[in-house]
């Protein structure tokens, strides 16, 4: 079975601050993908990164940047530079490669909530 | 490009009743994937079609389901409604039906309570 746990519930920060996000998976598949996905107030999820299982590349676009981890399994995501704009709930989400392919598993998420 | 439209954006339907949410993905996109997102149990796969077919299915009741037109537009439907159904329903779409090989793009979702 595959488990994503994003064990921050609610960070809060001020604007300029850099913020991590924690996401832990667990799944027996040897090829999967990771993603990371923003839910504004809107409701409407967006995707921001996928990374593959065997591209351990870290990834930086913009304010963003992307720290991918097998050994411990962990796919974290950095903002830095924090803007009012990024307060939203992030999802770190999983998928495998046989049979569960087409099917996301999220993690619970994390709100996070920039201020002035 | 438009995006994955959704309708409706919100509908109040009471407990027995039948509900059909509709979804049309992005153009050329022949995926379509329904997750539903409720307070206790977050972000849930429901099912995926891929060329009017299901191809999987997530860990729901018989009383949701679903079907894909030739045009890739797809609906679900949720019969014999139970207070539980009230939630936020997402649909995604993805280019090609390889799963992970191609991130899913979410609609703004329906917003269904039952009452």
């Amino acid at each position: 079975a595959q488990k994503v746990t994003q064990a921050q519930t609610e960070i809060s920060v001020v604007e300029k601050e850099d913020v991590t996000l924690d996401c832990v998976y667990e799944t027996r598949d040897t090829t999967y993908y990771l993603f990371w996905y923003k839910q504004p107030p809107s409701g409407e999820l967006v995707f921001l990164i996928r990374r593959n299982s065997f591209d351990e590349q870290n990834e930086i676009s913009g304010r963003y940047s992307w720290n991918f981890q097998k050994s411990t399994s962990s796919f974290n995501f950095t903002i830095t530079a924090s803007q009012v704009v990024d307060s939203a709930v992030y999802f770190c989400a999983l998928s495998g490669n046989t049979g569960t392919a087409s099917k996301l598993t999220f993690g619970t998420g994390t709100r996070l909530q920039v201020t002035l | 490009k438009a995006g994955v439209t959704q309708t409706p954006r919100y509908l109040i339907k009471t407990r027995g009743q039948q509900v059909t949410l509709s979804c049309s993905p992005i153009s050329g996109h022949r995926s379509v994937s329904w997750y539903q997102q409720t307070p206790g149990q977050g972000l849930q796969f429901l099912f995926e079609y891929f060329s009017e077919t299901q191809r999987n299915k997530g860990n729901f009741p018989g009383r949701f389901s679903g079907r894909q037109f030739s045009n890739s537009r797809s609906e679900m439907n949720v019969s014999t409604l139970e207070l539980g159904d009230s939630a936020l329903y997402l649909c995604a779409s993805s280019p090609r039906g390889a799963g992970g090989l191609y991130e899913q793009y979410f609609g703004p979702g329906t917003r269904l309570t039952v009452t």
